[in-house]
């Protein structure tokens, strides 16, 4: 069962690049999220999209825009990145929220950026 | 500012000890969800607490939600190198916590 697949793994970006980032799953989850992690800050909620056509904005969204392709993808853009962007990006899913954190989320293993 | 503060940061034992972490905000929460993260892979859930004062049990790992909704426990009995990882927790509107980092040595 692949879950929750997040595309690239691994990417390396120069300052002022754009990039989007892929999110899939097969689990037929109503809800989906974008989180970055980094040290000591543990994760922070990005966007999230309670069901296909919706999106939110979530803790911290400047400098990101997300789109809920279909039920089963959900991308985060970075249109002009910048160095405080590098982190490691998770896409979660789960299903149908009533409110934010209602239901249990399962999550990609993750996207590390580093942009220079 | 973390809104919810994770205690320790830190915590490296020698297998068969045991621990426990603490979860803690200033607020009161709705419910509180434990995660467990191991290197290069996302967040894995362990257990969703809801009721003030509620203890769940998940084999060695016995979680606990304070009375008053504010805090949170977990404590793991005669620790297993498996159970290395960073350990997360998020309260209902899924803000996280910074976690804590336990390492259990052979």
């Amino acid at each position: 069962n692949a879950g929750v697949t997040q595309t690239p793994k691994f990417q390396v970006l120069k300052t002022g690049q754009s990039m989007t980032l892929q999110c899939a799953q097969d689990m037929n989850h109503n809800s989906m999220y974008w989180y970055r992690q980094d040290p000591g800050m543990g994760l922070r909620l990005i966007y999230y999209s309670a069901s296909e056509g919706t999106t939110d904005k979530g803790e911290v969204p400047n400098g990101y825009n997300v789109s809920r392709l279909n039920k089963r993808e959900f991308s985060l853009r970075l249109e002009s990145a910048a160095p405080s962007q590098t982190s490691v990006y998770f896409c979660a899913s789960s299903g149908r929220m009533r409110v934010l954190g209602n239901q249990p989320q399962h999550f990609g293993d993750g996207t590390r950026l580093s942009i220079l | 500012t973390q809104l919810l503060e994770q205690s320790p940061q830190f915590l490296s034992i020698q297998e068969g000890e045991n621990l426990t972490v603490y979860c803690n905000s200033s607020s009161v929460f709705s419910s509180l969800q434990w995660y467990r993260q191991e290197p290069g892979e996302g967040p894995v859930l362990l257990v969703t607490v809801v009721t003030g004062g509620e203890v769940k049990k998940l084999k060695r790992l016995t979680f606990q939600f304070g009375d008053a909704r504010k805090d949170s426990s977990l404590h793991i009995t005669a620790a297993q190198t498996g159970d290395t990882g960073l350990y997360l927790c998020a309260r209902n509107d899924m803000r996280f916590g910074a976690g804590t980092r336990l390492t259990v040595k052979p």
